[in-house]
């Protein structure tokens, strides 16, 4: 079956220019997480949803980045008046939800975002 | 979440086993140790999870210390594919719906 999917996989913007970076999870997936990779490190939480509510946005490094998944499926990730620091790869993940146990999270292939 | 402690870097020879260690000494103990995998241009993927008891599934298996401060992943055959960043992450048992805290990961290069 298709797995989680990401488009663009590749994003140039000059600074100050807004971008969106959208996510389609695997179908039925009620858990959907947003996760910034810097080049050389460990991908770092952003924010999470269940269905449509955000329930976490903790990691959201700044008011310039804003998630969205109005319907509950689609995430869409808009970061706004982009910042050279912003250059990154964005990855999204998806998990079904469980109330204990494992549960495993499926990740896209990432957006690879460089911003000039 | 508790700490993880891993190597920068590993080398392997293609179709020996890899032994990746990862030190997790504030472990509490309900927390499950979750392997995933990232190769290059790619999103990570599950590798292993286990509590106390060592794991084996068709990828790998977890062999997890009697104390469970440390564990290690243990590829039987590695292959070329299996090039790429492991990462050793701790999650609680109320955590099956919460974020995954990744550190640097081990690099694990292997040679033909």
């Amino acid at each position: 079956g298709a797995g989680v999917s990401q488009s663009p996989r590749y994003k140039v913007a000059k600074r100050g220019q807004d971008v969106a970076l959208r996510c389609d999870p695997i179908s039925g997936h009620v858990s959907l997480f947003w996760y910034q990779q810097a080049l050389g490190q460990g991908p770092e939480f952003l924010t999470y949803f269940q269905n449509e509510a955000q329930l976490d946005k903790s990691g959201l490094p700044s008011d310039r980045f804003f998630a969205e998944r109005p319907e509950g499926s689609v995430s869409t990730l808009k970061i706004q008046r982009t910042q050279q620091e912003d250059s990154a790869v964005y990855l999204c993940a998806s998990s079904l939800y469980r109330t204990s146990g494992y549960n495993e999270q499926f990740f896209g292939p990432g957006t690879r975002l460089t911003v000039l | 979440d508790a700490k993880t402690t891993q190597p920068n870097s590993m080398e392997s020879n293609e179709e020996e086993p890899v032994h990746l260690p990862c030190n997790h000494s504030t472990i509490s103990g309900t927390d499950y140790i979750h392997w995933y995998r990232q190769l290059p241009s790619q999103g990570p993927e599950y590798v292993i999870h286990g509590l106390t008891s060592n794991v084996n599934n068709r990828m790998a298996s977890l062999a997890i210390a009697e104390d469970r401060k440390s564990s290690t992943l243990i590829l039987h055959r590695a292959t070329l594919r299996d090039a790429a960043v492991y990462y050793c992450i701790l999650r609680g048992p109320g955590g099956a719906n919460s974020k995954l805290t990744f550190g640097k990961g081990i690099t694990l290069s292997v040679r033909p």
